[in-house]
């Protein structure tokens, strides 16, 4: 079974703190993904990455950047958190290039910054 | 541009009235549809992909439909146990990303 684990369930920060958000796969899956998730908006893409070091902006990267130092961990980084960062945070991670790939999620981290 | 709508939104049901949520999408070139359950507070749980029109599949009481515009997830007499909300998504054209709709909220009652 396809594994991917979050650091945290529950997060509380204050603004203008640092946040690092972590998440590992288990099946060697070239690509991963973060994304945020808000009543009313759906799921939307962050940052992916297709390759270790290797990532692309998503549909809202403001006030994120990740990294990607291992196959099978993607952090995303809020460099200096704001009250309208404060959501569900959830990672994916599928395998392959084909577009076809199912994309398979963690638990989700539900990030408040107060 | 490349779209993916759900509806209803919200959907309450009785304990083993059967229905159907649909997924209507506008992409380039599709390469599948994917459907997902997310439980509250939880991250979302792949049930199917389908990768071309008149392709069907079943899981339990769901079984999700694909035409070359929309796709329908028929929940047949279902059980409070199949309260969640059902996403839907596309992959986006010449990319390994997808994109998703808002959902539908379903509610079943005993």
């Amino acid at each position: 079974d396809v594994k991917v684990t979050q650091s945290s369930r529950y997060l509380v920060k204050r603004t203008g703190e640092k946040v690092f958000l972590e998440c590992v796969q288990d099946m060697d899956h070239e690509n991963m993904f973060w994304y945020r998730q808000d009543p009313g908006l759906g799921l939307r893409l962050i940052y992916f990455s297709y390759d270790v070091k290797m990532k692309e902006k998503g549909d809202i990267p403001e006030g994120y950047s990740v990294s990607r130092e291992k196959k099978e961990r993607f952090s995303l980084i809020l460099e200096s958190a704001s009250t309208n960062q404060t959501s569900m945070y959830l990672c994916a991670s599928s395998y392959g290039t084909t577009g076809q790939e199912t994309q398979y999620f963690g638990p989700g981290t539900r990030l408040l910054v107060l | 541009e490349d779209q993916v709508t759900q509806s209803p939104e919200a959907l309450r049901l009785q304990e083993g009235e059967s229905s159907s949520l649909n997924c209507s999408y506008t992409v380039s070139g599709l390469r599948g549809l994917f459907w997902y359950r997310q439980d509250p507070g939880k991250g979302p749980e792949f049930l199917f992909t389908l990768y071309s029109a008149g392709e069907e599949k079943e899981k339990e009481r769901l079984k999700a439909t694909l035409t070359k515009k929309e796709s329908f997830l028929h929940i047949t007499a279902p059980k409070p146990e199949d309260s969640a909300t059902y996403l839907c998504a596309v992959p986006i054209y010449n990319t390994d990303k997808l994109i998703f709709g808002t959902g539908t909220r379903l509610q079943v009652f005993p």
